[in-house]
């Protein structure tokens, strides 16, 4: 299966630490890349590939795979980083991308 | 810089069409592949198609295999998506999208469009 599961929300204080995670077996093969979407926004890549940062993309950030389970640190959380996350991937054929449901993240 | 720039969008009956574009600057576009991508109202990411940097290849989720056409024109650095046979699960925003790898492969994409808005409405 290609199918990848988020929680649907989390919260986190502001400045403490956060992981949102990503389930599918598709990762045990491939790396998820992840997605920051701000309300009214279009999505941007946050990580890729083996904890992989765009251009522009504070440190805070960082990604860790185990498994069947990816997943997205936020280290000392800001209030900017409040959006919804997704998760995606690359499916078995190579032929679909695939997208986690997408867990809001509400800073306290 | 690389830049998406998505048009099209608009109010459309059940059962009709409309026909996206996407123009893209700032890369190689000929070089990339590239994506479609949807989200209705409140809900999630959805992909719909990816078209290899050539052309050649297409594919397609099968929420709407057989009603869209993804196609591309590599000498104006443009992207499109003809929909057909719309209904109201249709209403969302819709993204495009570069592929990072210029493979025949469809691979989580790096940059997005803004979006266009597409209601699907009597």
């Amino acid at each position: 299966s290609s199918e990848l599961t988020q929680d649907p929300a989390v919260s986190v204080a502001l400045g403490q630490t956060v992981n949102i995670t990503c389930q599918g077996d598709i990762l045990n093969k491939y790396y998820a890349t992840w997605y920051q979407q701000k309300p009214g926004q279009a999505p941007i890549r946050v990580i890729f590939g083996q904890n992989k940062r765009p251009s522009g993309i504070p440190g805070r950030f960082s990604g860790s795979s185990s498994g069947n389970t990816a997943a997205l640190a936020i280290t000392g959380a800001q209030a900017e980083d409040e959006a919804d996350y997704y998760c995606g991937s690359r499916d078995s054929t190579n032929e679909r991308v695939v997208f986690g449901g997408g867990t809001r993240l509400t800073v306290l | 810089q690389v830049k998406l720039m998505e048009s099209g969008g608009g109010v459309v009956q059940p059962g009709g069409s409309l026909k996206l574009s996407c123009a893209a600057s700032g890369f190689s576009f000929r070089t990339y592949g590239m994506h479609w991508v949807r989200q209705a109202p409140g809900k999630g990411l959805e992909w719909l198609a990816f078209i290899a940097y050539h052309g050649r290849y297409k594919y397609y989720a099968d929420s709407v295999r057989g009603r869209f056409t993804i196609s591309r024109d590599n000498s104006g650095a443009t992207l499109f998506l003809q929909m057909n046979s719309l209904t109201g699960a249709d209403t969302a925003v819709y993204f495009c999208a570069k592929d990072p790898q210029g493979l025949d492969q469809a691979t989580p994409v790096d940059v997005w469009g803004q979006g266009t808005r597409v209601t699907v409405s009597s």
